[in-house]
């Protein structure tokens, strides 16, 4: 099974940056995924990492150490609308279903 | 794009009621998922398939079962709903078994 640890709550001001972190126990691993969820409405992707490293796309990066069983979600340069939750995903390698960890609920101040 | 569609947004039922949640995917996707999300708890896996007439139990099957006649629709059935079944319940789907998967907008059950 899949044991994934992140933190509840965040909260920075506009224009910084906030690292979410995510920590995990799995018996088989086949990638790591991170969702944004806004209230009220559906999750969607953010990003997937499978292999060691930093996956960098436009203000949003994410970091996987499958070793450490460690990744993070790095926000840069925040922006109101990016208040909202943050999930992080592990898929197994066993059966391919994906779990979830509780979510960080990221506020942004102005 | 994608697009998940669940049947109902809002639904109000009473204990003992029979619940169908319906959700339907327009991409052909082969998997599709319920989970269930509440605060604190985050999104638990209650069913899965991976193909027509396939099911698989998740992390929280009980008092839940599924239905996947056709390849676009995964139904959730809740036999005799309880208290303890209110929750946001999201369907969602993915192309193979790697992949994102994409989310419906969620069916907000309450049951009295």
């Amino acid at each position: 099974g899949q044991n994934i640890d992140q933190p509840t709550e965040m909260t920075a001001t506009e224009g910084a940056i906030v690292q979410i972190n995510c920590t995990y126990q799995t018996s088989g691993f086949n990638g790591l995924f991170w969702y944004q969820q806004h209230a009220g409405e559906a999750p969607t992707f953010l990003s997937y990492n499978v292999l060691d490293g930093l996956e960098e796309k436009g203000r949003f990066s994410s970091f996987l150490s499958r070793s450490k069983g460690y990744s993070y979600l790095l926000l840069k340069e925040l922006q109101m609308k990016d208040s909202a939750s943050y999930l992080c995903a592990v898929q197994s390698s066993n059966d391919y279903k994906l779990s979830f960890g509780a979510g960080t609920t990221v506020t942004v101040r102005a | 794009d994608v697009k998940v569609t669940q049947s109902s947004r809002y639904l109000v039922k009473r204990t003992g009621e029979k619940v169908f949640l319906e959700c339907v995917q327009d991409m052909d996707h082969e998997n599709m998922f319920w989970y269930r999300q509440d605060p604190g708890l985050g999104l638990r896996l209650i069913y899965f398939s991976y193909d027509v007439k396939m099911k698989e139990k998740g992390d929280i099957p009980e008092g839940y079962s599924v239905s996947r006649e056709k390849k676009e629709r995964f139904s959730l059935i809740l036999e005799s709903a309880s208290t303890n079944q209110t929750s946001m319940y999201l369907c969602a789907s993915r192309e193979g078994h790697t992949g994102e998967l994409f989310f419906g907008e969620g069916s907000r059950l309450t049951v009295l």
